[in-house]
């Protein structure tokens, strides 16, 4: 069964901290990577999408792919109280025509 | 953005009666949308992929007598929670794919709908 896994957390960074997000993936055909936020209540929304090997920045968000390792983070510059949540990483299936999602990480930001 | 609709966003009901959400993609069309549940501090759990015009395709375990999708237009997807039960207490959340973009297309959810079965 192909499989994305992110460690559950918490994550706990203090304010204006980098906080690093990660996640593997199995499926070798997965070729698109997403992540989404979910704060507690309510439905994910999401942040950032990667295809190609590399960086990927957006505002304070960059997106790592690493296809070789099957490897995808999420890096938050700055990180506020508000970013507090959990974040789901998610990858394509082979049929490029649903996601994959993994159980999400919680990230906790102190003031 | 594309955005995806839930409704209704709350509902209580009692025991024994189904209970109907709808989930509509406003501004684009989607030939699959896709329906979680989500119990509290719970990751999500895919229950079904709804395809327009056909059958729904159910995950492992989610009872497809119980959880009826209908997908009858490009647009719309329903799910009936039928004779709820407690324990069918949850959030139920639908996503959407847009049918016209490729490989890589975003889902999008909808902002999710809350049941309480008393």
């Amino acid at each position: 069964q192909k499989e994305v896994e992110q460690n559950s957390g918490p994550l706990s960074v203090p304010e204006g901290a980098i906080a690093s997000l990660n996640c593997t993936y199995s499926d070798r055909g997965s070729q698109s990577f997403f992540w989404y936020r979910q704060y507690s209540g309510k439905s994910p929304e999401l942040i950032m999408f990667i295809y190609s090997n590399g960086d990927k920045e957006d505002g304070r968000f960059t997106a790592q792919l690493n296809k070789a390792s099957q490897y995808v983070s999420l890096l938050i510059r700055d990180s506020q109280p508000s970013d507090s949540a959990t974040y789901l990483c998610a990858g394509d299936n082979q049929a490029g025509t649903a996601l994959i999602f993994g159980k999400g990480t919680t990230l906790s930001v102190s003031s | 953005g594309a955005v995806v609709s839930q409704h209704p966003s709350r509902v209580i009901c009692k025991s024994g009666t189904s209970v109907k959400i709808e989930c509509r993609s406003l501004d684009f069309q989607a030939t699959t949308m896709f329906w979680y549940r989500q119990f509290p501090k719970q990751s999500l759990m895919l229950m079904a992929t709804s395809n327009e015009g056909s059958k729904a395709t159910y995950e492992q375990g989610v009872e497809k007598d119980k959880f009826l999708i209908n997908h009858a237009s490009l647009t719309l997807s329903t799910l009936t929670v039928t004779s709820a039960h407690p324990e069918d207490s949850s959030f139920y959340i639908c996503s959407a794919r847009d049918s016209n973009g490729g490989r890589g297309e975003t889902q999008y959810f909808g902002p999710g709908t809350r049941l309480l079965v008393l």
